[in-house]
Parts: C-alpha cells; structure tokens; sequence
C-alpha cells in the first residue's frame, strides 16, 4: 500500500542551527512533492515544491531535495529562527492532481 | 492577496443532524478539494472537485457525505447524518493545478464538533 513517512513526530534545535526534515515514501511514483507549513489550528500552507526530474530547489532560506531512486526528500532551514517553529508536512501530487500528505514533523527552535 | 475562505470557523452540532461548511476558493483556481484532520492525526484527503463534478474521492468519503459548487462561487461538504467520529478539523483548498501551478491553497478550516 502507498505510504508517505517523516522521520520523526519533533525536532527540537537550536536557533541559528540547519533543520533538517525527512519524507520518505513508498509505492508512489509521484509527479510532484511538496512541503507545507501547519500552525496550530489552522490550515496548511505552501512553502515549495519540487518536481519528479529536479534534484534541488531553493527559497531563502528553505531548501528541499528530491531523491526519486530512493524516494526521499530532505527538507532544510538553515539559519532556525524561533518563528519557524511549526509543523512541517510532505505532501505528495499523483497524477490526479490530489495531495496526499505525511503525518509531520513538529520543530521547535529554541531561542 | 487572495485566500479561501470557510464559514462558519467553529460548529457545533448533535449527532444524527445534518451541516453543511461553505468555502469560498481563490476565484480563477479550477480545482477544488476537502481535507479533514481529525485532532493529533495527520491532513487526510476527502474529495476533488473539477469541472462541476468530483474528480475523485477517498474511501471516507461515503454516501453521508456530498459536495456542491452551487453558484459558481461557492463550495460546500454537507454531512448528512453526522456522528461522533465526524469531529475534526475541515479544510476546504483550491488550486490552479495542471496549469503549470500546484500548489493547493488551503482555508483556515472550520472545526466540526459532534456531540
């Protein structure tokens, strides 16, 4: 069965460090993987997405991998503000264009 | 800048009635979806909606629930009989997607309590 797995339920760092997030997935082959951010109550927003032929993209201080060998993406922030505490979601698009989306990683950057 | 928006942002409701959440997409996105989150658990995909008809939808989407795009603008997920375990988080998301843009916008969500 298709399965979508982020390396871990938290990541506590240090503010100015690089966290780094893993999405692994299994049975997909997808078109395209995205991350989102999640606050608290409220809904998921897009921060990037990288397509099945591209190995690396990057926004400021995001950066996200894409390994389609081994079917897995790491998603980087480097420079970790306290304000980037949230939750981190890998989210895939197969070609019916839906998302499905892993369970997420919650960050704390502590000050 | 444009957003989706849901009404109502909270509702409560007995179980066995029926509701309905309203959204409001991004108005020239072509594709529109329903997500639930049930508390602590991860964003779990309902239906897609595109060209006035549902495109696809997930097993949870059973026959009490139905979605609507009535005007042109609106979209709605009614629930018809609801039940304890309908209680979660529900986002409603819009997108360009297949127009060279992917992403999904998403809602604040509205969050159903079922007692």
């Amino acid at each position: 069965s298709q399965k979508i797995e982020q390396n871990s339920e938290a990541l506590n760092i240090q503010e100015g460090k690089t966290a780094t997030l893993t999405c692994n997935y299994t049975n997909y082959s997808p078109a395209y993987l995205q991350w989102y951010r999640q606050d608290p109550g409220r809904g998921p927003v897009f921060l990037l997405l990288i397509r099945e032929n591209e190995k690396e993209k990057r926004k400021e201080r995001l950066k996200v991998t894409f390994d389609t060998t081994l079917k897995q993406s790491l998603f980087h922030i480097t420079a970790s503000q306290p304000a980037d505490s949230a939750t981190y979601l890998c989210a895939l698009m197969d070609s019916s264009y839906k998302l499905i989306f892993g369970s997420g990683t919650r960050l704390l950057v502590r000050p | 800048e444009p957003e989706v928006t849901q009404t109502p942002s909270h509702q409560v409701t007995q179980m066995g009635q029926e509701v309905i959440l309203r959204c409001v997409p991004i108005s020239n996105h072509l594709y529109f979806y329903w997500y639930r989150q049930i508390l602590g658990q991860k964003v779990e995909f309902l239906v897609s909606f595109y060209n006035n008809e549902i495109s696809e939808k997930s097993e949870i989407f059973d026959d009490q629930f139905s979605v609507e795009r009535p005007d042109g603008s609106n979209f709605t997920l009614k629930i018809r009989s609801t039940k304890l375990e309908d209680s979660a988080m529900y986002f409603c998301a819009s997108g360009r997607i297949g127009s060279g843009d992917t992403e999904a916008f998403f809602g604040q969500g509205t969050r159903l309590t079922v007692v």
